[in-house]
């Protein structure tokens, strides 16, 4: 089945610093969706990108859909404490289609903002 | 306008008990799913439905599984009997027509003990 593998799997930094996260497949996507989950809560849709090559941004994140559409990564610029969380990329899950959009996660990457 | 609303937040159940997660999608988005993630894993897809019907059910782990969502409102899913390996969180989401927008619950964490 299809597999998204993200990296890093954690990652621990200081208020302020850029972080950076990306996510492969072995399939071609044609979407790419970022997610994050704070403590407790579900996750929340970040970013979306629907065309290869993309780069979008929200605030401090930017995200890009890779141009082989294989590959995306996530960037967080100036990171501040709420930035803590889980961060998931997602794809169309297998035989996803209009009406069943179902998704396929990554792993998820776990941001710790060491004080 | 309220989220989705699950129930209870947490669950910790004897192995071979019987558990049922209750979903309250938002009101009118007739899309409902249910997503798991185990233990530093992914989150996975479990099903799909779309007012009372089972879209897809692709992802339902065995039969010891049942999803049910009687007049196209909330949603249960009920596991019988539980097994160790059932531990984890799972997520309901809903989102009204077409897309990957989804608006998740804040999940049930199920722990079989």
């Amino acid at each position: 089945g299809q597999q998204l593998n993200q990296s890093p799997q954690s990652m621990f930094i200081q208020e302020g610093e850029d972080v950076s996260m990306n996510c492969t497949s072995s399939s071609i996507f044609n979407t790419w969706l970022w997610y994050k989950q704070d403590p407790g809560e579900g996750p929340v849709l970040l970013i979306a990108l629907y065309k290869a090559g993309e780069l979008t941004s929200n605030g401090r994140l930017t995200a890009q859909f890779g141009i082989t559409r294989k590959d995306s990564f996530l960037n967080i610029s100036a990171s501040i404490p709420s930035d803590v969380g889980i961060y998931f990329c997602a794809g169309p899950g297998y035989r996803s289609n209009f009406g069943n959009e179902k998704l396929t996660f990554g792993t998820g990457t776990r941001l710790t903002i060491i004080p | 306008e309220a989220g989705v609303t699950q129930f209870p937040s947490h669950s910790v159940i004897e192995k071979g008990q019987t558990v049922t997660l209750r979903c309250d999608p938002i009101s009118g988005h007739d899309n409902l799913y249910w997503y798991r993630r185990v233990m530093g894993k992914e989150i996975k897809f479990l099903l799909h439905f779309v007012k009372e019907s089972k879209q897809d059910e692709s992802g339902m782990p065995n039969n010891r599984f049942l999803a049910e969502r009687t007049g196209g409102t909330y949603s249960t899913l009920k596991v019988q009997p539980a097994e160790l390996e059932d531990s984890g969180v799972y997520f309901c989401a809903s989102r009204p027509g077409g897309g990957y927008g989804y608006t998740f619950g804040s999940g049930t964490r199920l722990t079989v003990v």
